[in-house]
């Protein structure tokens, strides 16, 4: 029954790597978004979607790179990972425009690069 | 810029009391503000929102106060518990970016018995 769901949990991989994080909503929101948790507990914004559609992409490099392949799922892909990208990244969802709702969280997935 | 800032970063009350939570904001275009509780491994859990057509709203337990001539927004927690221990996080949203929210830095509520 969880609304906003990640996988992994935890994720440790060294420098270099290729990982993903899959995100999947049974809300039937049409957006979703992916955030960032710095150590300091600053959340940040990274991506949303909108119907296959990036709405927003914040000053994030490249390497990171969300992948949607329908309204229900988010994935974000992050090439050559680099010690800087350990974080807690939390996917989310919500209803956008004139059904708008708050946004629901994921548990979060704490990456860790070694 | 655009940023969302809370006034104190850890805030400790006795089990009972109430808890007031601050936030200033300084983008006066925001038309909607959130906050969030965050617990210990775990992600942000919605508490309660406001429109920037409204002063005040109301839930269980809890109170939004909006106030756009200072760019003020608090959260009021009734009776606290030590289940309100937790980090909170006021938010607003971004411009023309499909209700993405910009965060605050968060206060550490620490309720003792």
């Amino acid at each position: 029954d969880t609304a906003v769901s990640q996988t992994p949990k935890y994720l440790v991989t060294q420098m270099g790597n290729d990982k993903s994080i899959k995100c999947e909503q049974n809300l039937g929101h049409d957006t979703m978004y992916w955030y960032k948790q710095d150590s300091k507990k600053f959340l940040k914004i990274m991506f949303s979607y909108n119907n296959k559609e990036l709405i927003i992409n914040e000053t994030v490099p490249n390497r990171f790179s969300p992948k949607s392949p329908d309204k229900a799922h988010l994935n974000l892909h992050i090439n050559s990972l680099e010690l800087g990208d350990s974080a807690v990244y939390f996917c989310a969802s919500s209803h956008t425009g004139i059904s708008y709702t708050e946004a629901f969280f994921g548990q979060g997935t704490r990456l860790t690069v070694v | 810029g655009e940023s969302v800032g809370l006034h104190l970063p850890t805030l400790s009350v006795q089990e009972g009391d109430n808890s007031i939570i601050n936030c200033a904001y300084s983008n006066s275009a925001s038309d909607y503000f959130i906050w969030y509780k965050q617990e210990s491994g775990k992600g942000p859990q919605f508490i309660i929102d406001i429109r920037s057509n409204m002063d005040k709203r109301q839930g269980q337990r809890v109170t939004v106060l909006l106030n756009k001539t200072v760019k003020h927004l608090s959260l009021q927690i009734a009776a606290t518990q030590p289940g309100d221990s937790a980090v909170y996080f006021c938010a607003e949203n971004i411009s023309n970016s499909g209700y993405a929210l910009n965060f605050g830095k968060g206060t550490s509520l620490l309720v003792t018995p």
